[in-house]
């Protein structure tokens, strides 16, 4: 069963700073894996999704590592903005039926 | 395209009333999810369907849970009795391809009292 785990469950910077968000799932025979953003009482939004035959994805700040032999994908945030506090959850898709498996999320908060 | 569609928004309700949360997914979408989020679990897959047919119900937590989707543009959620514990957000998600972008509607806020 995959199972995904994302740590620390929380994490507080200042504004400005460079940050790495981590992801780490059990199975390695995944079909991609995709990070999201969600706000307080609002859905989940996709920011990048990197499927299995790649390394990484870019959109503006946020740069989506996957290493998939490891089981771990990272997204960098590159120069924080207090704009960009939310949670962020990673989820792979994996099995015959292509079910998608979240982790628990990272909240997020820049303090300007 | 408007995205997915969930309604209502919120619902509150009492203990042993049915409950029905409805979703349009985007057009052209096969796959449609059913996902149920709290503090303690995350988020939960309930049911998915692929092509308007139930692949996975895995997640249905009990027999008070059932899911349809009669045709390509509508599915519902039904919660019959709700109990207290049913309370949630619960979101339905919609995709093309196994390979594409998933995208979540807004979600239901269930409270049941």
């Amino acid at each position: 069963k995959q199972e995904v785990t994302q740590i620390p469950a929380a994490l507080s910077v200042p504004e400005g700073e460079n940050l790495v968000l981590n992801c780490s799932f059990t199975d390695s025979a995944i079909y991609n894996l995709q990070w999201f953003r969600q706000d307080p009482g609002k859905g989940l939004t996709s920011l990048l999704l990197i499927q299995s035959s790649q390394r990484e994805q870019t959109s503006g700040r946020l740069n989506a590592s996957l290493d998939k032999s490891s089981g771990r994908s990272t997204l960098y945030i590159a120069a924080s903005q207090p704009g960009d506090s939310a949670t962020y959850l990673c989820a792979v898709v994996t099995g015959a039926n292509s079910k998608l498996t979240f982790g628990k999320g990272i909240t997020l908060s820049v303090r300007p | 395209d408007a995205g997915v569609i969930q309604s209502p928004r919120h619902e509150v309700t009492e203990m042993g009333q049915e409950v029905t949360l409805r979703c349009k997914p985007i057009s052209g979408h096969n796959s449609l999810f059913w996902y149920r989020q709290t503090m303690m679990r995350g988020l939960e897959l309930l049911i998915y369907f692929n092509n308007n047919v139930p692949i996975d119900d895995s997640g249905m937590p009990e027999d008070r849970f059932s899911a349809k989707m009669p045709n390509a543009s509508f599915s519902t959620l039904k919660i019959q009795p709700s109990e207290p514990r049913d309370s949630a957000v619960y979101f339905c998600a919609t995709r093309g391809q196994p390979y594409e972008k998933l995208f979540f509607g807004s979600g239901t806020q269930l409270s049941v009292l």
